[in-house]
């Protein structure tokens, strides 16, 4: 099973500011990696896949880099309504895991 | 715009068997992958398993076996059925969609899009 790590476990910015979440596979994933946004209450909704590929209705402040091994979802410019927890996600053989999350708090 | 409704018991006894349905509304069932996926509360997700709409199915090992995956594809439908349930399996359980179709050929991909809105099972005596 391949294990994904995410850190920072918890992110506390301002709007406005930068926001960098990584996402790290145990063993390489290519370029089959995915990120979620999970708000309060509401279901996983898909943000990237194929590691930087926005998603439908993705803004385009949202963007995603990486290859192999270490991943990273990039926020350029928070918004309030970025108050979120973000999943990392990979499929390897038909098993699918997720990262445990990191949590973004607004200041 | 393609839509998944979860139905099923909230509320469960150690050692029964939690069974869920989700309908497909909007799209056809056919030619996708269907993925069953659970939050216990204020914890992260865990995939349970998937189903191919010709009935392939595959399913994570730490549930040890206890996990079947079922298609209908006259009602747009498949099914979860997780046996001998203890608290541990609490958690919100969501269906979602994995594939993609185009011109009538479709291909796996591995990202899940859309979801349903989740329903919270709880395994309580």
């Amino acid at each position: 099973e391949i294990v994904l790590t995410q850190f920072p476990a918890t992110l506390s910015l301002s709007p406005g500011e930068r926001a960098t979440l990584s996402c790290r596979a145990s063993q390489s994933v290519g370029r089959y990696l995915a990120w979620y946004q999970q708000k309060p209450g509401q279901a996983p909704r898909l943000l990237i896949h194929d590691v930087s590929k926005r998603a439908t209705d993705t803004p385009a402040r949202f963007s995603g880099s990486g290859s192999g091994t270490d991943f990273t979802l990039t926020i350029s410019s928070l918004e309030p309504e970025d108050l979120a927890v973000y999943y990392c996600q990979q499929r390897s053989n038909w098993h699918v895991t997720f990262g445990q999350g990191t949590r973004l708090e607004m200041k | 715009q393609v839509q998944l409704h979860q139905s099923g018991p909230g509320l469960l006894k150690p050692s029964e068997t939690l069974s869920l349905t989700c309908t497909v509304s909007g799209g056809s069932i056919s030619g996708y992958y269907w993925s069953w996926i659970r939050q216990p509360a204020g914890k992260g997700l865990e995939w349970l398993g998937l189903i191919y709409s010709s009935g392939m199915t595959n399913s994570n090992p730490s549930l040890g076996g206890r996990v079947t995956l079922s298609l209908d594809s006259s009602k747009n439908e498949f099914s979860l059925k997780l046996t001998s349930v203890t608290a541990a399996d609490t958690a919100v359980y969501f269906c979602a969609r994995e594939g993609y179709c185009n011109d009538g050929t479709c291909y796996s991909t591995y990202w899940f899009d859309p979801w349903s809105q989740g329903t919270l099972v709880t395994v309580s005596s």
